[in-house]
C-alpha cells in the first residue's frame, strides 16, 4: 500500500510569483486536506477536498485555493506569494466516512522559500 | 473556538527516563484525540489515538488515556530511547480538520 506523497520536496520563489504543490493520496482514501506549518509552530489547517469539492476552508486568504482530481490526487495553488508564506505545507488523506475518515495520513511535506 | 495545548519544550531527558507531554484541549462535544510525531526534516506520523471518553491509545510504547473530566490526553512512555527524539504534536478532530498544539521537542540522551 502505497502512502501519501507530495511534490516537490522542497521549492525556492521570490514574492509575487505563484506556486504549485502536488498530492497522492494513500489508496483508497477520498478525501484530501492541506495544512501549512511554519517553523516551530503545529500545522494550520488551510482546506479539505472531498470527492473533487472544497469541504471547509480554515483561515487563509483566497490567494490559497486547491483542487482534486477523479484519482483523489489533489493540488495546492499559492498566488501573489508573500514572505511569510514559507513554511512547510502538508498534505494528508483520509478514508470516507464513519469514524474512520477523523485519522489523517500524511505526506512528507513541501519546503517552501519565498525570497 | 476548539484549541490544543501542550507543555513547552524543549525536554531533554536520559535515556530509559520515564516521559510525560502534557495535552489539554477545549472543545465542544467530544473530539477524537491524537497524537502525531514529527521526526527532523520529515512528515508527521500518526502515533496513537482515542475516540471517546477513558479510552486508552498505545503505539510503540506510548500511551494516552482520553480524560474528560480534566479534557486531557497525556502522553507517557515509561522508557524513552534515543530514537524518540522527535517533535510531538497533539491534535483534535473538529469538523473534518485536525486543530494541533504548537508541539513539543522531545531529546533523549544516551
Amino acid at each position: 500500500e502505497t502512502g501519501v506523497t507530495q511534490s516537490p520536496t522542497h521549492l525556492i520563489k521570490t514574492r509575487g510569483q505563484q506556486v504549485t504543490l502536488r498530492c497522492s493520496s494513500q489508496s483508497g482514501h477520498n478525501t484530501v486536506s492541506w495544512y501549512q506549518q511554519a517553523l516551530g509552530q503545529g500545522p494550520q489547517f488551510i482546506f479539505q477536498y472531498y470527492r473533487e469539492e472544497e469541504n471547509g476552508r480554515g483561515n487563509f486568504p483566497p490567494r490559497f485555493s486547491g483542487l482534486q482530481f477523479p484519482n483523489y490526487s489533489s493540488e495546492l495553488n499559492v498566488n501573489a506569494l508573500e514572505l511569510d508564506d514559507s513554511a512547510l505545507y502538508l498534505c494528508a488523506s483520509s478514508p470516507g466516512g464513519g469514524r474512520d475518515q477523523e485519522t489523517q495520513y500524511f505526506g512528507p511535506g513541501t519546503r517552501l522559500l519565498v525570497l | 473556538g476548539n484549541s490544543v495545548t501542550q507543555m513547552e519544550g524543549p525536554v531533554t531527558l536520559s535515556e530509559e527516563a520515564f516521559l510525560t507531554i502534557n495535552c489539554t484541549y477545549t472543545a465542544t462535544g467530544y473530539p477524537s484525540l491524537f497524537w502525531y510525531v514529527q521526526y527532523p526534516g520529515e512528515g508527521l506520523q500518526l502515533l496513537l489515538k482515542a475516540t471517546k471518553a477513558d479510552d486508552k491509545g498505545s503505539n510503540k510504547g506510548f500511551e494516552a488515556t482520553y480524560r474528560k473530566e480534566t479534557t486531557s490526553f497525556h502522553l507517557e512512555k515509561g522508557s524513552v530511547q534515543v530514537s524518540d527524539s522527535a517533535v510531538y504534536f497533539c491534535a483534535l478532530h473538529q469538523g473534518g480538520k485536525l486543530i494541533f498544539g504548537q508541539g513539543t521537542e522531545l531529546s533523549v540522551k544516551p
